[in-house]
């Protein structure tokens, strides 16, 4: 039961190169979303998805990207790597979607590193 | 407690005592409460939640009460265990137009001493 998938765990990139975060679930939930937790913070919603097709930006949406072309996956894309998105990335998914209980399943992260 | 900013709350309890963590959220219209356990190097695991019709729900050691008048959240630990160890994070939820959409707190950090 592989849960939520991130790759990879670990990335280093420089200013200005762009890449993608992948997240996978197995368990058909139509809800998901990305993360940035920062040193002694919380988490921030960077963007959601309640669905195949549809995406909408959270707390802290400029220079990231996603889609959702599928139910299982619900890719990152970093467009321009600048040094304020070194973070650690969560992606989480739900299946509740019909009110707001929202209980989330969090894969392990990604460390990203951007000098 | 919980607060929003670049310091993690930390609670320091010995082993076999009950510890509170306590959140403090800011939207009065939200639906759902959780709290997370996040163990180092690991993503949040889910604890347990709250209704917001609710002012008390048990668990298996751990319970969370909810006091709405002064919007405010605490989680009960009994028994406290050195595995209890970890950042806790409290979450809530309210409905929007997109479905809903989940704002999480700073965390506090709980230390257990055996």
């Amino acid at each position: 039961n592989a849960g939520v998938t991130q790759t990879p765990k670990f990335q280093v990139l420089k200013t200005g190169q762009s890449m993608t975060l992948q997240c996978a679930q197995d368990m058909n939930h139509e809800y998901m979303s990305w993360y940035r937790q920062d040193p002694g913070m919380g988490l921030r919603l960077i963007h959601y998805s309640v669905g195949a097709g549809i995406t909408d930006q959270g707390e802290v949406p400029n220079g990231y990207n996603v889609s959702r072309s599928t139910t299982e996956d619900f890719p990152l894309r970093l467009l321009s790597a600048a040094p304020s998105q070194t973070s650690v990335y969560f992606c989480a998914s739900s299946y509740s979607t019909s009110n707001a209980k929202n209980i989330q399943y969090f894969g392990a992260g990604t460390r990203l590193s951007v000098l | 407690g919980e607060s929003v900013g670049l310091h993690l709350p930390t609670l320091s309890v010995q082993e076999g005592d009950n510890s509170i963590i306590n959140c403090a959220y800011s939207n009065s219209a939200s639906d759902y409460f959780i709290w997370y356990k996040q163990e180092s190097g690991k993503g949040p695991q889910f604890i347990i939640d709250i209704r917001s019709n609710m002012d008390k729900r048990q668990g298996q050691r751990v319970t969370v009460l909810l006091n709405k008048t002064v919007k405010h959240l605490s989680l009960q630990i009994a028994a406290t265990q050195p595995g209890d160890s970890a950042v806790y994070f409290c979450a809530e939820t309210s409905r929007n137009t997109g479905g809903f959409k989940t704002i999480f707190g700073a965390g506090t950090r709980l230390f257990v001493k055996a």
